[in-house]
């Protein structure tokens, strides 16, 4: 069974850094691209970010690109988002999915930049 | 700047057929855009109905279909049920590794 488990959301200060991880299990990870996929509070959703399987090509969403790095570690099935100078309309709940189209999402963590 | 374009808000009768689409600001979907719809509940995360257009994701019922329809991508349920109440997203790859979602649209069953 493919499951998809993010973490490291929580409160930061605008200006502030945080690192998100996804943790991948149930498929073969380094033979997907892998996807960071957003959703501000009450809004819709906005793909963020993705990277290749062999982490060859990284894309990014305008609106986070140079502050927002995507990086993955297929010995440990993982995959991460650092996201530096964060600023209050970053503040959402991250997740990670699975190839483009993506066919498998994980849960979710949030992300709130508050002062 | 693309800009994908669905319905804010649609409504349905029980047992009806309700088909949302997905559009472009400027030009036409065709099947290069690997259209595909996601449905969510609030409170929780995405769902997976259909993807590059008209392949079901594993374990969604059949009455979920998707298609191009003219110039649009469009996802269609038949037989509409009351937990089919959600909201609906789709998205396009628009090219160079960018993705692009629609703002969604908000299904009433009733």
């Amino acid at each position: 069974e493919v499951q998809l488990v993010e973490s490291g959301g929580g409160l930061v200060k605008p200006g502030g850094s945080l690192r998100l991880s996804c943790a991948a299990s149930g498929f073969t990870f380094s033979s997907y691209s892998m996807n960071w996929v957003r959703q501000a509070p009450g809004k819709g959703l906005e793909w963020v970010s993705s990277i290749t399987g062999s982490s060859t090509y990284k894309y990014y969403a305008d609106s986070v690109k140079g502050r927002f790095t995507i990086s993955r570690d297929n010995a440990k099935n993982s995959l991460y988002l650092q996201m530096n100078s964060l600023r209050a309309e970053d503040t959402a709940v991250y997740y990670c999915a699975r190839q483009g189209p993506f066919d498998y999402w994980g849960q979710g963590t949030l992300v709130t930049v508050s002062s | 700047q693309t800009v994908v374009t669905q319905e804010p808000s649609f409504s349905v009768s029980p047992g009806g057929t309700v088909t949302l689409t997905c559009g472009l600001s400027s030009g036409s979907v065709s099947t290069s855009y690997y259209p595909s719809w996601y449905q969510q509940t609030p409170g929780q995360a995405p769902r997976t109905l259909i993807y590059t257009t008209n392949t079901p994701s594993s374990g969604v019922p059949d009455r979920f279909s998707g298609s191009i329809l003219g110039n649009k991508a469009a996802l269609t349920i038949t037989g509409a049920q009351a937990d089919d109440e959600s909201d609906y997203y789709c998205v396009l790859y628009v090219g160079s590794g960018i993705w692009v979602f629609g703002g969604g649209t908000k299904l009433t069953v009733l």
